[in-house]
């Protein structure tokens, strides 16, 4: 099936700096891109839905400062999660729908996940 | 708006035995349902999903789950687990064709004793 990446797979960072975390699609384009967050035994929230080209939509509750979004092609996004603090530490999934075609229906594919420390 | 819930957030099982995941949700608008397995250190994999038609969807690695209106549920079932079933279940629903805003339950880790 089709693969999504996430790099880096886990990163620790002092307060105040600024992170980068790619999704990628390897074998197929994606228009739009989907970032989750998921706090230690809780579940996935949808922060942002990403859009090659245009402006990402940020989840009501989501700082879209804090949090900045960019599509710059059809199988890269980026989450860059800015002067981050230690209650940013989380793990950020991403996730990209491949179109199946003609009369059929979407798919779902979800990256590795990124770890984020703040320290 | 959607919630869903996954009624056990651990389950216990030893191997060859059965298992259900419970999953209910709510929602005012039809929805699609899925279940997706997330194996440690690992992103999610899709098990199955329900989209329309018949009620008793089967997915990969054996497992089922059945969709029952009246009762707003999608629970996972698999009758003889293996230890590599070993792993966190996510039920999730959403109302768009293309799945992207997925609303996800809390999670349930299956443990399979041997």
């Amino acid at each position: 099936g089709a693969v999504v990446s996430q790099h880096p797979s886990w990163v620790i960072c002092k307060s105040g700096t600024s992170v980068k975390i790619e999704c990628r699609s390897l074998d197929f384009q994606a228009t739009t891109m989907f970032w989750y967050r998921q706090f230690p035994k809780q579940s996935l929230m949808l922060m942002a839905t990403s859009n090659e080209g245009s402006k990402a939509t940020y989840e009501q509750g989501v700082e879209k400062d804090k949090f900045l979004i960019n599509h710059a092609s059809l199988t890269l996004s980026t989450l860059t999660v800015t002067s981050a603090h230690p209650e940013d530490s989380s793990f950020y999934i991403c996730s990209a729908p491949q179109a199946a075609g003609s009369g059929g229906t979407d798919t779902q594919y979800f990256g590795p996940g990124t770890r984020l420390t703040v320290l | 708006a959607q919630s869903v819930t996954q009624l056990d957030s651990q389950v216990p099982v030893f191997e060859e035995a059965p298992v259900e995941l419970r999953c209910n949700y709510s929602s005012s608008v039809s929805v699609y349902l899925f279940w997706y397995v997330q194996y440690p250190n690992q992103g999610l994999q899709l098990l199955l999903k329900y989209l329309s038609g018949s009620t008793l969807v089967k997915g990969i690695n054996g497992f089922e789950a059945e969709f029952n209106k009246s009762q707003t549920s999608f629970h996972l079932r698999k009758p003889s687990v293996h230890i590599s079933d070993t792993a966190e279940y996510f039920c999730a629903v959403s109302f768009l064709t293309s799945y992207g805003k997925l609303t996800f339950g809390q999670g349930t880790i299956l443990t399979v004793h041997p």
